[in-house]
């Protein structure tokens, strides 16, 4: 397997655009999860799906973001209109059902918002 | 007080020396724990799982200790290429939703 698979690696827009980031995990795994990194702020939780339904979302900043897993093997988690804060690289993780197991991450979208 | 906390850092080490990191949750029923490893502009890749007995891996040790809770990482013989971010992971009790802490720096010097 390929393992986590995000795209895209760069994004560089302008504040309004929306930005869709994109993620395809390890094939058999049933939890997926998006996640914010930031120097300040360290790794966030946004939201994570199971069996491709929203489980907890609580950790979406805004009504600007919005995540979707439609099949298991494709998600997006989109922001509109994107602002300047929003900048920071987004990873999506996948695991099994497992809870002692690890979850693996994709390589990450370093989203600049200008 | 936050979920996990971790010292930052950066803890300067020199080569072959024995260095260690601990992590406090908030949980106390919190049932898995991890270490993560992230290198610079990287994605974060377990190290171990921590299990309630403490485990070992070559030169890295993890230790639970539930009564405190905190969990607790020890690098033996610092190498140069063990400078990275490490970042203790616990799960919120009950659920998948797994809270990192924001990291501890390690810098090992030649």
């Amino acid at each position: 397997d390929a393992g986590v698979i995000q795209s895209p690696r760069h994004e560089v827009t302008e504040m309004g655009q929306e930005v869709t980031l994109r993620c395809k995990p390890i094939s058999g795994h049933d939890y997926l999860f998006w996640y914010r990194q930031t120097m300040m702020r360290g790794l966030e939780l946004l939201i994570y799906f199971n069996n491709n339904v929203p489980i907890d979302d609580s950790g979406m900043p805004e009504d600007r973001f919005s995540a979707k897993m439609p099949n298991a093997s494709f998600s997006t988690l989109k922001i509109q209109p994107s602002e300047p804060r929003d900048s920071a690289v987004y990873f999506c993780a996948s695991r099994d059902g497992d809870m002692n197991t690890e979850a693996f991450f994709g390589q990450g979208t370093r989203l600049t918002v200008v | 007080r936050k979920e996990v906390e971790q010292d930052p850092g950066p803890f300067n080490v020199p080569e072959g020396a024995t260095v260690a990191f601990n992590c406090t949750y908030s949980n106390s029923a919190s049932q898995s724990f991890f270490w993560y490893r992230q290198d610079c502009r990287k994605e974060p890749k377990l190290l171990m799982s921590v299990y309630s007995s403490g485990n070992e891996d070559g030169r890295f040790t993890a230790q639970l200790n539930r009564a405190s809770q905190y969990i607790s990482l020890l690098i033996r013989d610092s190498k140069l290429s063990d400078s990275a971010t490490y970042l203790c992971v616990v799960n919120k009790a009950g659920t998948y939703k797994y809270i990192f802490g924001t990291g501890t720096r390690l810098k090992v010097l030649a």
